[in-house]
């Protein structure tokens, strides 16, 4: 399996709703990320979990709340946000070794959208 | 900090044309450099990584090259198909362990029948 699956697709929430973005791999890989990107823009880290535990926060608001349950599982839980969060999220994993982190794969994203 | 820059930003060609793609980075302690493709509105599909020690890698009509002294990679495409068109970013990886993956901005390749 060289996969990385996103749940769900496409998403439609209000302002006042709590959902989750679930992602999964089963290639071993003990880094894992979630992105957001907006149109026409690269993808701009958010979170990232190396051997389950949170490494990397870039400043993203409280509203959004990663939780890693294990070694393949990776959930992005989101509350109150604004319509301006609406994006593409991105989950990814890569290997850990010893001098870097390799070979990254890409889920196929989520559509948000916040109305 | 690496910044990582792809020119052009956006390439038209006819079909079965040859075409190069480039990305330059600062920093040339990089561990590894992926080429990715991404198709409006989708994720990113990996096409060719390259590690540091590496100087090419190939992979049917693709190819990559890096050389880190100059901070340069290249991402050569043969005989384009209408099928080849998407945005295609450039990303690199620190020697050293950090997990962040610095991209460009891509290029956004439209091949034309």
């Amino acid at each position: 399996d060289t996969e990385v699956t996103q749940t769900p697709k496409h998403l439609v929430m209000g302002m006042t709703n709590k959902k989750s973005l679930k992602c999964e791999q089963h290639m071993g890989h003990r880094a894992m990320y979630w992105y957001k990107q907006k149109a026409k823009k690269p993808p701009e880290l958010m979170f990232v979990y190396s051997y389950e535990k949170l490494s990397i926060n870039e400043s993203v608001p409280s509203r959004f709340s990663p939780e890693c349950p294990n070694s393949s599982l990776l959930n992005l839980h989101l509350h109150a946000l604004q319509p301006e969060d609406s994006a593409l999220y991105l989950c990814a994993s890569s290997l850990r070794l010893d001098r870097g982190y390799y070979g990254y794969t890409f889920g196929s994203g989520t559509r948000l959208t916040v109305v | 900090k690496q910044e990582v820059t792809q020119i052009p930003a956006a390439l038209s060609v006819p079909e079965g044309e040859n075409l190069v793609l480039n990305c330059s980075f600062t920093d040339s302690a990089i561990y590894n450099l992926q080429w990715f493709r991404q198709d409006p509105g989708k994720g990113l599909t990996s096409l060719l990584l390259i590690q540091s020690s590496q100087r090419e890698q190939t992979s049917g009509r693709l190819n990559a090259s890096l050389d880190k002294s100059s901070g340069r990679s290249t991402l050569y495409i043969a005989a384009s198909q209408p099928g080849d068109s998407a945005t295609y970013l450039c990303a690199v990886s620190r020697w050293g362990g950090s997990e962040k993956l610095v991209f460009g901005k891509g290029t956004k390749l439209t091949v034309n029948p």
